[in-house]
Order: structure tokens, then C-alpha cells, then sequence
């Protein structure tokens, strides 16, 4: 079965600082990877994906992740983080059909 | 443009009630999903759904069922409510190996 593991329930960074939140997978197969955000009282929204192909992955508001195989991770980065940011943040692993297993998640606190 | 929708966005039933929660969508996606979502397990799958009348267990099925009479529609029953059934939930629905698409969620209480 396929798992997540997200290091960190809670990462705190100041305005302009590196943004770094921590993902690994367990998968059989080549896997479908994902980061998605949620702001307070919303939905998911989809950050970026890996699919196939090129492993360094841009995503929106700045955001990307490189997929390493050897690693089994999926860190997402950002240079600089805003005050916008601040959200807690999902990564997933997916299944056949768009079937996702979540970690437990990281909420991004950021300091002004 | 296309959407998901999920109603009611927040509910407090009692305990031993039956409540359905609804999921629309107008992607035209064959495939939904409802997650419920707890603090320190992420989400975790409930039941999901291939196409129309098709339906399958996930990992935190007990108690819950759905049903899928059309394209548009998944909807959730908890059979009876109970105050472990109290959550934030989400529909999802995709196609293909794409990402799959959220709703903005029904906060649900059981007292």
C-alpha cells in the first residue's frame, strides 16, 4: 500500500526566508505526486504535480518540488516566503484513478 | 466554468440520525471521492466511485455508504450518526491519472 509520511506538523519561517516542508512515499509503482494548500474554512488546491518526465516541478505562488527517486521524497521549496503563504500544506501520493493517500499534513506559519 | 459542489457547508445533527451529505460536480468526471478530514490524519479516504453505479470501500468506511445513480452525483449517508463521525468532509472527483478536484467541504457535527 502505498503511504506519505510529512516531517513536521508545524513549520515556522519569517517574511522572505526559505520555505522547506518535507515529503516521502511509499509506493510499488512509479508514482503520481502531489502538493496541494488549504486556507482556513477552504477546499484543496492544487499547488503542483509529478507525473512523468522532468523531475524538478514548478507549481503556483512560486512554489516547486523536485521528485527523487533514490530519496523516495517530494520536498516542496520556495525562495521566499510571504505572509500569503501561511496555510497548511498536503502532500499525496496517487493511486490508480486519481485515488490519493494524504500525509497528515504541515501547517506553514509565517513570521513578519 | 465547471465546478464541485458540496451542501450543506455546515450541519449539526444528532446522534443516530441519518444525514447525507451531497457532492455535485460538472466536470463530466468519471471518478469521485469523499475524504474526511481530522486533525493529525490528514484526509482519509471513505468511499470512491469508478462511474456510475459503481461504488468502493476505503480505508475509513464503516458507517458510512454512497451511491452513484448518475454522472454529476456522489452523496454520503452516515446510517447513524455517530459523535466520531464528527469532521470537516470533502468531495473529490478526477479522470485519468490527472489531480483530482476539491470542494470546499461540509463541517459536520454529531452531538
Amino acid at each position: 500500500a502505498q503511504s506519505v509520511t510529512q516531517l513536521g506538523s508545524h513549520v515556522s519561517v519569517s517574511e522572505g526566508a526559505l520555505v522547506l516542508l518535507r515529503c516521502n512515499y511509499s509506493s510499488s509503482v512509479p508514482p503520481y505526486l502531489f502538493w496541494y494548500v488549504q486556507y482556513p474554512n477552504q477546499g484543496l488546491q492544487l499547488l503542483l504535480k509529478y507525473t512523468t518526465g522532468a523531475t524538478l516541478v514548478k507549481g503556483i505562488n512560486g512554489f516547486e518540488a523536485e521528485f527523487k527517486k533514490s530519496e523516495t521524497s517530494f520536498h516542496l521549496t520556495k525562495p521566499s516566503a510571504h505572509m500569503s503563504d501561511a496555510a497548511e500544506y498536503f502532500c499525496a501520493v496517487g493511486e490508480y484513478g486519481n485515488k490519493l493517500v494524504f500525509g497528515a499534513g504541515t501547517i506553514l506559519r509565517v513570521k513578519s | 466554468d465547471a465546478e464541485i459542489t458540496q451542501s450543506p457547508r455546515h450541519k449539526i445533527t444528532e446522534t443516530g440520525r441519518q444525514v447525507t451529505l451531497a457532492c455535485h460536480q460538472t466536470w463530466n468526471h468519471n471518478n469521485m471521492f469523499w475524504y474526511r478530514q481530522d486533525l493529525g490524519h490528514g484526509l482519509r479516504l471513505i468511499h470512491y466511485s469508478y462511474g456510475v453505479h459503481d461504488t468502493n470501500k476505503g480505508e475509513v468506511s464503516d458507517g458510512y455508504s454512497v451511491s452513484r445513480s448518475n454522472t454529476e452525483d456522489l452523496p454520503l449517508t452516515l446510517e447513524s450518526a455517530a459523535s466520531s463521525q464528527t469532521s470537516v468532509y470533502f468531495c473529490a472527483s478526477g479522470q485519468g491519472t490527472t489531480e483530482a478536484f476539491f470542494g470546499q467541504g461540509t463541517r459536520l457535527t454529531v452531538v
